[in-house]
C-alpha cells in the first residue's frame, strides 16, 4: 500500500539554526499538510498546501515557517531559526481530495532543538 | 469551550473486553469524522472514517456518530494486547484542515 515517507526520522539542531524536514506524499495525492505534536500533547495543524500554494495555516505557522514543493514528489517544511519550543514530532500528511477525505500520515520527524 | 474534547485516559481493560472510546465536539460545521490509532513514535494510522450519523462497522471496530448530540464513539470488540495504543478522534469541517482530539491512551491487559 502506498505510504507517506518522511526524512530524517530524528533531527537534532541547535537553537537558531535552520532545519528542513522532508516528505514524499503519496504519488496521486494533491493536498499536503504538516502537523505538529509536542510530547504528550495533541496533534496540531500547521499548514495545508494545494496547487503550489498555502491554502490554510494556523497561528503556529508564523514567519519562521515555510513550505515548498520543489519538484513533483517532495514536500518540505523549513524552520528558519529554530527555538527550543519547536521541539516536537512533525507529521506530513496527504490526501487525494479536500472534500473531507481522511489524511494519510507519515511516521514523522522528531525534531530536538538544544 | 474546546472544539474537540477527548478524555486522555489512560484506559486499562482486560484482553477480550469491549472498549468504548468517545469524543464530543462543539462545532456543528464538522461533517466528517475519523478515528486514528497511534503507536508510540509513529504517525497516526487511519482506522475508521464516517460521514453520516449512525454506525459503521469494520471487523472488530465500530464507529458511531450522533450529530444531534455532537458525540462520536469507537468500539473495539474482543480487544487484543496489540490494540494498546493512543486513539485519536479527528473531524473535518468546511475549511481545509482536520482537527484532532487529544487522544486516549488505551492499555489492553493480557
Amino acid at each position: 500500500e502506498p505510504e507517506v515517507t518522511q526524512t530524517p526520522s530524528h533531527q537534532v539542531t541547535q537553537m537558531g539554526q535552520e532545519v528542513i524536514l522532508r516528505c514524499v506524499p503519496i504519488s496521486n495525492h494533491l493536498y499536503f499538510y504538516w502537523y505538529r505534536q509536542i510530547l504528550g500533547q495533541k496533534v496540531e495543524f500547521l499548514v495545508s498546501f494545494y496547487n503550489n500554494e498555502i491554502s490554510e495555516k494556523s497561528e503556529i505557522f508564523d514567519d519562521q515557517f515555510s513550505v515548498e514543493r520543489p519538484d513533483g514528489s517532495n514536500f518540505t517544511l523549513k524552520i528558519r531559526s529554530t527555538k527550543l519550543e519547536d521541539s516536537a514530532m512533525y507529521f506530513c500528511a496527504s490526501s487525494p481530495r479536500t472534500d473531507g477525505s481522511p489524511l494519510h500520515f507519515g511516521n514523522g520527524t522528531r525534531l530536538t532543538v538544544t | 469551550q474546546k472544539e474537540v474534547e477527548q478524555d486522555p485516559g489512560p484506559l486499562s481493560v482486560p484482553e477480550g473486553a469491549i472498549v468504548s472510546l468517545n469524543c464530543t465536539y462543539s462545532n456543528s460545521a464538522f461533517q466528517y469524522f475519523m478515528w486514528y490509532r497511534q503507536y508510540s513514535r509513529k504517525g497516526p494510522e487511519l482506522l475508521m472514517y464516517t460521514y453520516s450519523s449512525g454506525n459503521k462497522e469494520d471487523g472488530r471496530f465500530t464507529a458511531q456518530v450522533d450529530k444531534s448530540s455532537k458525540y462520536i464513539s469507537l468500539f473495539i470488540r474482543d480487544s487484543q494486547p496489540s490494540d494498546s495504543a493512543t486513539y485519536l478522534c479527528a473531524m473535518w469541517g468546511r475549511d481545509d484542515k482536520i482537527i484532532f482530539g487529544k487522544g486516549t491512551r488505551l492499555h489492553i491487559l493480557p
